[in-house]
């Protein structure tokens, strides 16, 4: 158990709708990162917030937001779901975000019919 | 952050080491060398990491070459249950991890 909780675990919908996924860290974590799994493109990062702020950013498309709350959890959003967004989500926290390893959750999955 | 190569897969029989290998020749001085590992589709567990020094811990050690141009992973007495995907990551910041395809681990009864 990595500490890491991710909710829900599975999510089933339609497209062009809209989901939110949340992650809560582990406890003392201030980093907050979210990756995406897909059969094709393998693990890719989304998005990192430490701290309620953002701090780097990557292949997230525009149809997809991201924030880290004052508790620390934090939300990814993502609308006008397409066929392709069929992915394995996941969360992941470190303490500060530099020269610490990261830490995952078991993802959700998310599947757009 | 450096690019890492690493076999697609490897074979290891129960009880016996694995040494899985990572290259990651354009490394930079201040980029340590990471190693997850993924079981079926759950999420990625951390293992180990280090910049120059070799490290153990429990669950592994990790043997970063003195040029640090490549490192091997050892799991020391591969049980079935280390049959897994293992990805080497060599990154400055601790941030936006570039996972690479890995190392397909069979460890085989």
């Amino acid at each position: 158990d990595s500490g890491v909780t991710q909710t829900p675990k599975h999510l089933i919908t339609a497209t062009g709708q809209r989901v939110t996924l949340r992650c809560s860290p582990r406890s003392g974590d201030l980093s907050v990162y979210w990756y995406q799994q897909s059969l094709d493109q393998g693990l890719q990062f989304l998005i990192q917030y430490y701290n309620g702020e953002e701090r780097a950013k990557g292949n997230i498309l525009e149809r997809f937001s991201a924030q880290q709350f004052p508790d620390l959890h934090s939300e990814l959003n993502l609308s006008s779901l397409e066929l392709g967004d069929s992915a394995l989500y996941f969360c992941a926290s470190s303490v500060t975000g530099f020269n610490q390893p990261q830490h995952f959750g078991d993802g959700t999955r998310l599947s757009i019919l | 952050d450096a690019k890492t190569t690493q076999p697609p897969s490897m074979d290891c029989a129960e009880g016996r080491a694995a040494n899985l290998p990572c290259n990651h020749s354009t490394i930079s001085g201040n980029e340590y060398v990471y190693w997850y590992r993924q079981i079926h589709s759950q999420g990625p567990q951390y293992i180990i990491h280090g910049l120059k020094n070799n490290e153990t811990n429990e669950m592994a050690s990790l043997i970063i070459t003195e040029d640090r141009k490549s490192s091997t992973l050892i799991l020391p007495h591969a049980t079935l249950r280390d049959t897994a995907v293992y990805y080497c990551i060599a990154d400055n910041y601790g941030q936006n991890f570039v996972f690479g395809p890995g190392t397909r681990l069979s460890v085989l009864p």
